[in-house]
């Protein structure tokens, strides 16, 4: 399995733009998360789902931030419009429900707002 | 609220010198406690689960053990390439919660 797989690697937009960030997780698992790494305050969850359906988004900052999982291979995180505080890398990562839970981790968007 | 403390926020090692990092957590309903090893630039790469308290899992130089308030990464013998930052995350439902890290650096 190739792991889970995140897109773009790198994207750098003006304020005001819109921003998706696309994840693949690994096949065979139910569950993905978003995270979002800043060296103030570490890796924060955003929003996570279960099967594809959201179970909790008590950490997505606000309203411009807006996740989807149309399907259990594919994922987006949405920011309408983005501000440069938004700026940090995000993170998706899958796992399993059942058995060895541990999450396994995309290598990450850095996301530049300027 | 779940909550995961590190501590402390960076190590430096010599090579050789074995030494010991700290994660407290408050959890209800712990699922497992996680480590993982961070490189710059990449996701965190997962290294040990812990389920119980008095479990102990190891790995090459890599010792994870567990009681009810906290758990510890031992390193023994570090070598250089063990400079990375290691992250604790506790799991309650489905949900991983993180501290914030530490980052050890292993001079040769």
């Amino acid at each position: 399995d190739a792991g889970v797989i995140q897109s773009p690697r790198h994207e750098v937009t003006e304020m005001g733009q819109e921003v998706t960030l696309r994840c693949k997780p690994i096949s065979g698992h139910n569950s993905l998360f978003w995270y979002r790494q800043t060296m103030m305050r570490g890796l924060e969850l955003l929003i996570y789902f279960n099967n594809n359906v959201p179970i909790d988004d008590s950490g997505m900052p606000e309203d411009r931030f807006s996740a989807k999982m149309p399907n259990a291979s594919f994922s987006t995180l949405k920011i309408q419009p983005s501000e440069p505080r938004d700026s940090a890398v995000y993170f998706c990562a899958s796992s399993s429900l059942r058995g060895n839970t541990e999450a396994f981790f995309g290598q990450g968007t850095r996301l530049t707002v300027v | 609220e779940d909550q995961v403390t590190q501590s402390p926020e960076a190590l430096r090692l010599q090579e050789g010198e074995s030494s010991s990092l700290n994660c407290s957590y408050t959890v209800s309903g712990l699922r497992g406690l996680f480590w993982y090893r961070q490189d710059p630039g990449k996701g965190p790469e997962f290294l040990f689960t812990l389920y119980s308290a008095g479990e102990e899992k190891e790995k090459e130089r890599l010792k994870a053990t567990l009681t009810k308030k906290e758990s510890f990464l031992h390193i023994t013998a570090p070598k250089p390439e063990d400079s990375a930052t290691y992250l604790c995350a506790v799991q309650a439902n489905s949900k991983l919660t993180f501290g914030k890290g530490i980052t050890l650096s292993v001079r040769p």
